[in-house]
């Protein structure tokens, strides 16, 4: 079975202090992971897919399949950084296209 | 393009009566999901669609809920009879291919008193 687990709900830093979002998976298969974000008032959005390897509005995440895990970071946090953010994994070996969303995690950026 | 759109956008409504949640996917995209948002369980994926046709309702709660897709436009949800225990955000999302980025509507938030 496809699981993905945030194990933070909230999270809560300073501006300027570094930040991680914490992401695991357990599954057997092709995964691709995503991390989508919604922010205050806003549609829930795509914020960077693994397999693009880019960074947006400062965050990267690496895949890890060693640790089955997919960290959120970005080394300087900003106040508009505050969301709500879930952690999602498809299968690009199912004939399925479905995605597995974590609980979501609160950040909250303090000034 | 206005994005996936959503009707209503908030829903108030008394435990027992019947509840009808509209979206209308981006134009050309052949995938239409359903999603609940709760404090409890975060984001969950209630059914799916592609090409109008139901893949994968594993999630759907119970019988109270049915999902359609008459056409390539146009889905609904609907909760009959409702209860207070289906409040909560329901999203619509659509995606052009089956493993793609999904875009979504700003929710329906329903509250059932």
């Amino acid at each position: 079975a496809q699981r993905v687990t945030q194990p933070e709900k909230l999270l809560s830093v300073f501006k300027g202090a570094p930040v991680e979002l914490k992401c695991n998976y357990s599954y057997s298969g092709s995964p691709e992971l995503f991390w989508y974000v919604q922010y205050s008032r806003q549609r829930l959005q795509l914020l960077l897919r693994h397999i693009s390897r880019e960074s947006i509005k400062g965050f990267t995440a690496d895949l890890n399949k060693g640790e089955t895990s997919f960290h959120l970071k970005k080394p300087f946090a900003q106040e508009e950084d505050s969301a709500m953010y879930y952690c999602a994994l498809t299968d690009r070996g199912s004939t399925l296209g479905r995605l597995y969303f974590g609980r979501g995690t609160q950040l909250t950026v303090w000034p | 393009d206005a994005g996936v759109i959503q009707s209503p956008r908030h829903e108030v409504t008394e435990m027992g009566q019947e509840v009808t949640l509209r979206c209308k996917p981006i134009s050309g995209h052949d995938y239409l999901f359903w999603y609940r948002q709760t404090m409890m369980r975060g984001l969950e994926l209630l059914i799916y669609f592609n090409n109008n046709v139901p893949i994968d309702d594993s999630g759907m709660p119970e019988d109270r809920f049915s999902a359609k897709m008459p056409n390539a436009s146009f889905s609904t949800l609907k909760i009959q009879p409702s209860e207070p225990r289906d409040s909560a955000v329901y999203f619509c999302a659509s995606s052009s291919r089956r493993y793609d980025e999904q875009f979504f509507g700003p929710g329906t938030r329903l509250t059932v008193l």
